[in-house]
């Protein structure tokens, strides 16, 4: 099984202040690293799909890179607000194997 | 509205009862997936289908079945010998196998 590894598990922040968190993915066999937002008492939503070493997507406040060969995605939230609190998970895409995900963290904005 | 519904949102069963969950999708999305989530637990796929009858095992089958004969729907059955059926499942779509997935609202599955 493929592992996947996000990092911190958890963290709280106050509003205005910007934070980044991680995934860690196998580097080799490289397909697709996807990102997604999940709110409590919603489905998750996709915010990224990322296929190209050194790859940066932004959504608003919220951006993401890549570095495939090193085996890492870092996603950005600037100026956090408490509509962003939600669980973010990464996945990663293999060639030949569906979507991995990893454990996710779990965001907190305190106004 | 394009979407994807899982029924029930809630559901109690006796223990080697089984049950099956339900997961439609008219999104036209060939590729569908059923996720389980436990606590501290990332998603784990335990079944997936990248047309209509065709489907493989995820990295959690055991004690679980599913069925792809229309393209619109794939319900999972949680069986009798599945040792911890409580949790929470997660049905998703996509357009093609590895594409970005839409998700379902989730049914959760209370085993007693």
């Amino acid at each position: 099984i493929l592992n996947v590894e996000q990092s911190p598990q958890s963290l709280h922040v106050q509003e205005g202040d910007s934070t980044n968190f991680t995934c860690s993915f196998p580097s080799s066999n490289f397909y697709a690293l996807h990102w997604y937002r999940w709110e409590t008492a919603k489905s998750p939503e996709a915010l990224f799909v990322m296929t190209l070493n050194g790859d940066e997507k932004k959504k608003g406040r919220i951006s993401a890179t890549l570095n495939t060969k090193e085996g890492y995605s870092y996603l950005y939230i600037k100026g956090s607000q408490p509509e962003d609190s939600a669980t973010y998970l990464c996945a990663y895409l293999s060639g030949n194997t569906p979507l991995v995900f990893g454990k996710g963290t779990r965001l907190s904005v305190i106004a | 509205d394009g979407g994807i519904t899982q029924s029930p949102k809630y559901l109690f069963r006796k223990e080697g009862q089984n049950v099956t969950l339900s997961c439609e999708q008219n999104l036209n999305h060939d590729a569908m997936y059923w996720y389980r989530q436990d606590p501290g637990q990332g998603l784990r796929l335990i079944y997936y289908s990248q047309i209509v009858n065709d489907f493989q095992k995820g990295d959690i089958a055991e004690g679980y079945s599913v069925s792809r004969e229309k393209k619109e729907s794939f319900p999972l059955t949680v069986t009798s010998a599945q040792k911890n059926p409580t949790a929470f499942y997660l049905c998703a779509s996509s357009s093609i196998q590895g594409g970005e997935q839409y998700f379902g609202p989730g049914t959760r599955l209370t085993v007693t």
